[in-house]
């Protein structure tokens, strides 16, 4: 079955700075990988998505890269602000099958 | 107002008793997941289910039973067998056909606890 791994466990940024997450999937059949968002006591939340056919995503401050051929995808947050604190996880699939999602990253955002 | 419900919100049980979670969506989709969240090891697939009457196990499902009798609802029973279910279960559904987005709708989750 389908293993995500996710680099780091935590990440310090200050504020404005960029913020990357790094993820690496192990079945070459997945071909959509999301990326959540949980703030404290919340549920996760999408914030940003992309599918194999397509390199790169942007939306504003935030934008995923996807390299099929290494199984491995980032997400990229610049401009840094408070309300980007939270954990955020990767996540792969394959069609409509089930959702593997990596072990998440805790960013903190010190202002 | 649509969205998914889970509930209770929390949950106390003794141990050797069986509990069922409960998920209902009004979303009209197809797909609905339970995942288990322990601090530092993400989300974890317990069960999901792509159509009513059907079902998957997913990574985690030792000691958990699902049923899809309606495709509004999901419930999960953690058994005894479970050897440690203290943890935050999360309910999700999607998409599964048409107009496929991909992303998955949370419920607000259910904190078990055995004592």
């Amino acid at each position: 079955g389908e293993n995500v791994e996710q680099h780091p466990s935590t990440l310090s940024v200050q504020e404005g700075d960029s913020a990357v997450i790094k993820c690496t999937y192990s079945d070459s059949a997945s071909n959509y990988f999301p990326w959540y968002k949980q703030e404290l006591g919340k549920r996760p939340q999408l914030i940003i998505d992309i599918r194999s056919n397509v390199g790169e995503k942007k939306d504003q401050r935030i934008a995923v890269t996807l390299n099929k051929t290494a199984k491995h995808f980032s997400l990229h947050i610049t401009e840094t602000q408070p309300e980007d604190s939270a954990v955020y996880f990767c996540a792969a699939s394959e069609g409509y099958q089930k959702v593997t999602f990596g072990t998440g990253t805790k960013l903190q955002v010190i202002p | 107002d649509g969205g998914i419900t889970q509930s209770p919100k929390y949950l106390f049980r003794k141990e050797g008793q069986n509990v069922t979670l409960s998920c209902e969506q009004n979303l009209n989709h197809d797909a609905m997941y339970w995942y288990r969240q322990d601090p530092g090891q993400g989300l974890r697939l317990i069960y999901y289910s792509q159509i009513v009457n059907d079902f998957q196990k997913g990574d985690i499902a030792e000691g958990y039973r699902v049923s899809r009798e309606k495709k509004e609802s999901f419930p999960l029973t953690v058994t005894s067998a479970q050897k440690n279910p203290t943890a935050f279960y999360l309910c999700a559904s999607r998409e599964s056909s048409g107009a496929y987005t991909g992303e998955l709708f949370f419920g607000e989750g259910s904190r078990l606890t055995v004592l």
